[in-house]
């Protein structure tokens, strides 16, 4: 069974700097796809980014990259130019490429809690 | 992405009664999910409902703890039975977009007290 890590229970960071949230993941398949999701007090999950394992190209969108190491099982968020409305739970999750049989399902980290300081 | 929505957005429950949440989704959608989140932790699948078929339950829920429906493309129900306090949750239903690398949408959740 795949396993999702984010080691960081809480972050904080200034307005308009730039924070890294970590995430490791445990798994034997080779193709698999990792979010990160975002969800503020309002408690809505927000998808932020995805990333296709069989890309080497790490994805991004606007403010917000990723740092995916394959071979470390590594998938780390940075968030650039941080603002206000970015404060949220963060999660970091795993899907299995393979189709049937519960690999649909979505394994999410613990998530870790972003602050931004005015 | 596909636009969700649930009802009740909240809810504060007696013990031992049961309570039904409606996920309703803006377009056909194959696989939708039923995720509870417990106060102050990750989010937690319960089951998956694919139109047309039993839901799959798992390790640690059962059927007749958290019955579902699945009646058509866009559109399902949890039931919490028999409630005990134990079960105050968020609980959010997804659906799956395969056309995007299996991007899960999210509802906006039902918050569940039971008292």
């Amino acid at each position: 069974a795949q396993t999702v890590t984010q080691s960081q229970p809480e972050m904080s960071v200034q307005e308009a700097e730039t924070v890294t949230l970590s995430c490791t993941y445990d798994t034997s398949e080779s193709d698999y796809y990792l979010f990160w999701y975002k969800q503020p007090p309002s408690r809505q999950m927000i998808l932020v980014i995805r990333q296709e394992a069989y890309k080497q190209q790490n994805a991004t969108e606007n403010r917000f990259s990723v740092n995916f190491q394959k071979a470390a099982k590594s998938f780390s968020l940075k968030i650039s130019d941080s603002q206000l409305g970015d404060a949220a739970m963060y999660f970091c999750a795993y899907r299995s490429a393979l189709q049937g049989f519960g690999n649909e399902k979505l394994t999410f980290g613990t998530g870790t809690r972003l602050t931004i300081i005015p | 992405s596909a636009v969700i929505s649930q009802k009740p957005s909240r809810d504060i429950c007696q013990r031992g009664t049961s309570l039904t949440i409606q996920c309703q989704v803006d377009s056909q959608v194959t696989m939708m999910f039923w995720y509870r989140q417990q106060p102050g932790q990750s989010l937690t699948l319960i089951a998956t409902a694919n139109q047309g078929s039993e839901a799959t339950y798992e390790s640690g829920f059962v059927i007749d703890k958290f019955p579902i429906s699945r009646p058509n493309l866009t559109f399902s129900t949890l039931t919490v039975s028999n409630m005990s306090p134990e079960d105050s949750s968020i609980y959010l239903c997804s659906v799956e977009d395969s056309t995007r690398s299996y991007e899960q949408y999210f509802g906006p959740g039902t918050r569940l007290t039971v008292t």
